[in-house]
């Protein structure tokens, strides 16, 4: 299976707003809405952000939002703090039945 | 509140078997809503999802077709934990290994992560 199509990098000063982008197909992105976000730090777990592409688990900052049109799912994040600075990973449910959820190729964020 | 717990060697040899634990908090390995998934990491192939175990009236695996000749993730209902083993391994095979588990539809939580190095 392929793995969905991140940035490589974004960066963005405090304060500021960046998206991140994450483009599938419509058998996995397009297709339904299961995208979700893990945010992972240098030698952590991920942790998810975002779930059934809209939505913040308990204890997630407002300042993570997600959202989706077609193929592409965005993972926005607002008032840019220094502790985002990490790397960032979407993934889909995908109709192949194996398997069954697919990964970004991750995205590296840096605030400068 | 649900937590994994992993445990394993670090270090095996090219052609050698490793064998990890997933250690299962807070919820139950047989829960009817669940799946428990082993995911790995490496620079070369990112997230990299390798197989699950689930209880739906009878137990049921699922495997990467990268990994399926030589993988096996089974349930241990007495010590509520389930486990990775990974035969014939490659240097290709090194990567950091994480539990996690997918309900229903996102993977939280995720254990702490055990790099495996295969090296002679």
């Amino acid at each position: 299976q392929s793995a969905l199509t991140q940035p490589a990098s974004v960066s963005g000063s405090p304060g500021q707003s960046i998206t991140i982008s994450c483009t599938g197909t419509s058998s996995d992105v397009g297709g339904y809405n299961y995208v979700s976000w893990y945010q992972q730090h240098p030698g952590k777990a991920p942790k998810l952000m975002i779930y059934d592409v809209s939505n913040r688990p308990s204890g997630v900052s407002n300042r993570f939002s997600g959202s989706k049109s077609g193929n592409t799912a965005s993972l926005t994040i607002s008032g840019l703090q220094a502790e985002d600075e990490a790397d960032y990973y979407c993934s889909s449910y995908t109709s192949s039945s194996t398997p069954p959820y697919v990964f970004g190729t991750g995205t590296k964020v840096t605030v400068l | 509140q649900v937590q994994l717990q992993q445990s394993g060697p670090g270090l095996v040899k090219p052609s050698q078997t490793f064998s990890l634990t997933c250690a299962i908090s807070g919820d139950s390995v047989s829960s009817n809503s669940a799946t428990w998934n082993w995911i790995r990491q490496s620079p070369s192939r990112g997230l990299e999802w390798l197989g699950r175990t689930y209880y739906r009236s009878k137990w049921y695996n699922d495997y990467a077709v990268s990994v399926k000749s030589r993988i096996t993730i089974n349930p241990d209902t007495s010590k509520n934990q389930f486990s990775l083993q990974l035969n014939s391994v490659t240097p290709e095979d090194t990567a950091v290994y994480y539990c996690a588990r997918l309900a229903p539809r996102w993977f939280d939580p995720w254990g702490q992560g055990t790099l495996v190095t295969v090296s002679s």
